[in-house]
Parts: C-alpha cells; structure tokens; sequence
C-alpha cells in the first residue's frame, strides 16, 4: 500500500527566505507526483506535476525534484512571500493502469511572515 | 476555460438524512474523481469515474456512491449519514485515463452533520 508522507507538518519563514518542502512515498512505482496547494477553505491548486521519467520541473519561483529510486520529491519555492502562505499537499498516482488516483500526503502548511 | 464547478459549496444535514453532490468537470475532461478531506484522516481518495463507469474505487462504505453522466457531469450521494461523514467533498477532473495531465479540482463542498 503506498504511503505518502510530508514532513514538517508545519513550517514558518520570514519573507524572502527559500522554501523547501519535502514528501516522501513508500511505493517507487509511481506514474506521476503531483504537488498543489491549497488556501484555507478552498480546493486544491495543481502547482507542478512530474513524469517518473523526469527528474524535475521548474515554474517561476517554483522548482520540484524527483528522486524515485529514494521515494523523495522536493518542492523548492524561492524568495518567498507572504501571499505564499498556505498548505502545500503532494500526491502520486501509481502505474498508468490504476487511472487517476491520488495517494496524498498531509500536506505542510506554511507561513511566511513579513 | 471553465473550471471545475461543484455545487452546492455548504450543506447542513442531520443524521440518517442522504445528501447528492454534484460536479461539473472542465470541458472535454472525460475523468471525474471524488476525495474526502478531514482534519484526521486526510484527502482520500472515493471513487472516479471515465466514460460513464466507475473504475476506481477507495476504500468507503457502500453508503457513498456516486455516478456519471454521458456529459461527463457526474453525483456523489451519501445515505444515512453520519457525524463523521462531516467532510469537505472534492471533485477532480482530467482529460483522460493515466495520461499523466494534471488533475484539476473544484473548491468542494463543505458538508456539516448536525
């Protein structure tokens, strides 16, 4: 059974310190990993998704490793802000033929102080 | 592009009532997934449904159910609740089976039982 955990649970940086956030999955046979985030009260926001065959993605600020083989990604987020507050999830989804469901961590919820 | 719309956002009910939920993917998404977000247990993930059938399913009681419509809408309905059913329901939509695009969620509904 795969098992997705992130760690810390809770994180809180001064603004334009870089973020480093980190999930960890049980299971290597991932399809895909997939960080969001999310505001409180609302759904989810998809932030980047990575291929198993890639071994990062980058969007702005925003940079995600993959490291199948040690079951780790990390989500980099550089000179943060305080409209970076909030709780960032991480998800895998398994071999193609399991469709599209999501195994999610806890989630990390973090805030970033002016 | 529309998002993913789900309706209604709140809804009180009581214990032993049923409750439908309904989604609206994004256009040409022909995948609709269903999770349960609790402070103690997480997202976890329903069911998901492709092409009117559902294909996956999690590890819930047969009171949660769900369908599709050929319009790729699709309903999750819940009998006889019960307090711990109190959850913010999401919906998720992509275009197609594991291809490895983004899943895409609404902003849920936030269901209390009193």
């Amino acid at each position: 059974k795969q098992e997705v955990t992130q760690i810390p649970a809770a994180l809180s940086v001064p603004e334009g310190e870089n973020l480093v956030l980190n999930c960890s999955f049980t299971d290597s046979a991932i399809y895909n990993l997939q960080w969001f985030r999310q505001d409180p009260g609302k759904g989810l926001t998809s932030l980047l998704l990575i291929q198993s065959s890639q071994r990062e993605q980058t969007s702005g600020r925003l940079n995600a490793s993959l490291d199948k083989s040690s079951g780790r990604s990390t989500l980099y987020i550089a000179a943060s802000q305080p409209g970076d507050s909030a709780t960032y999830l991480c998800a895998v989804s398994l071999i193609k033929a399991a469709g599209n469901k999501l195994t999610f961590g806890g989630g990390t919820r973090v805030l970033v102080k002016p | 592009k529309a998002g993913v719309t789900q309706t209604p956002r709140y809804l009180i009910k009581t214990r032993g009532q049923q409750v439908t939920l309904s989604c609206s993917p994004i256009s040409g998404h022909r995948s609709v997934s269903w999770y349960q977000q609790t402070p103690g247990q997480g997202l976890q993930f329903l069911f998901e449904y492709f092409s009117e059938t559902q294909r996956n399913k999690g590890n819930f009681p047969g009171r949660f159910s769900g369908r599709q419509f050929s319009n790729s809408r699709s309903e999750m309905n819940v009998s006889t609740l019960e307090l711990g059913d109190s959850a913010l329901y999401l919906c998720a939509s992509s275009p197609d089976r594991g291809d490895g695009q983004p899943q895409h969620f609404g902003d849920g509904t936030r269901l209390s039982i009193l």
